[in-house]
């Protein structure tokens, strides 16, 4: 009940387009859904995030989908660039917890 | 504003030996967590150390212990390593209020058992 499970495993998008990645939980007592950015040799880096009362989340370029009914939640990257190629992952955790539960995460490659 | 810094950046250590990895975390900080992150892998929550104390444990053996001291930095360490032992330690920041979740992860420390 504690998993996170992250499609696809690895993404190839062309530079312009729209990346999509897809989570999907089965706890219901989490309570908050980080996504993090991660370079090869370099720790997570947070990236965006959204608590279950809101459907959807946008910063900049990166948008939150959520859908509770479906206890999935997705990130879409819009006008993919270059810079964005990386390992994405999504994470979940009950509030109070701070305890992470990650995806096993999503390789991106954006084609220039 | 200094962020998450973890020390060593690498490790080579023998099969049975022990190591101990140091994590200071971002200003204003109180909270440490570390999760263990084998290739190819999403991090694995391993503790979380707050006023100095174990908060919550993920699913690792004792070998795997820690600290935290006064100035809220934290050590991990693993006694009677194994090769499966071998990963990236991570260490994340945070704040202790039910309402601050965010974490922020240091760059890691790549261990490696021979």
């Amino acid at each position: 009940q504690q998993q996170v499970k992250q499609s696809p495993q690895s993404l190839i998008v062309q530079k312009g387009g729209i990346s999509i990645i897809n989570c999907a939980y089965e706890n219901t007592a989490f309570d908050y859904f980080p996504w993090y950015q991660q370079f090869p040799g370099k720790g997570p880096a947070l990236l965006i995030a959204i608590r279950p009362d809101v459907s959807e989340k946008k910063e900049g370029r990166f948008t939150i989908s959520f859908n509770k009914s479906a206890k999935q939640f997705s990130l879409h990257i819009m006008d993919s660039q270059p810079g964005d190629s990386a390992t994405y992952f999504c994470a979940a955790s009950i509030q109070g917890a701070q305890k992470l539960v990650f995806g096993q995460g999503t390789r991106l490659t954006i084609n220039p | 504003d200094a962020g998450v810094t973890q020390s060593p950046t690498h490790l080579i250590k023998t099969r049975g030996q022990q190591v101990t990895l140091r994590c200071s975390p971002k200003s204003g900080h109180d909270t440490v967590s570390w999760y263990q992150q084998a290739l190819g892998q999403g991090p694995q929550f391993i503790f979380q150390y707050y006023e100095e104390e174990e908060r919550q444990r993920g699913n690792f053996p004792d070998r795997f212990s820690g600290h935290q001291f006064p100035n809220y930095s934290s050590e991990l360490n693993v006694n009677a390593l194994l090769l499966g032992d071998s990963a990236l330690y991570l260490c994340a920041s945070s704040l202790y209020r039910v309402s601050d979740y965010e974490q922020y992860f240091g760059p890691g420390t790549r261990l490696t058992v021979t």
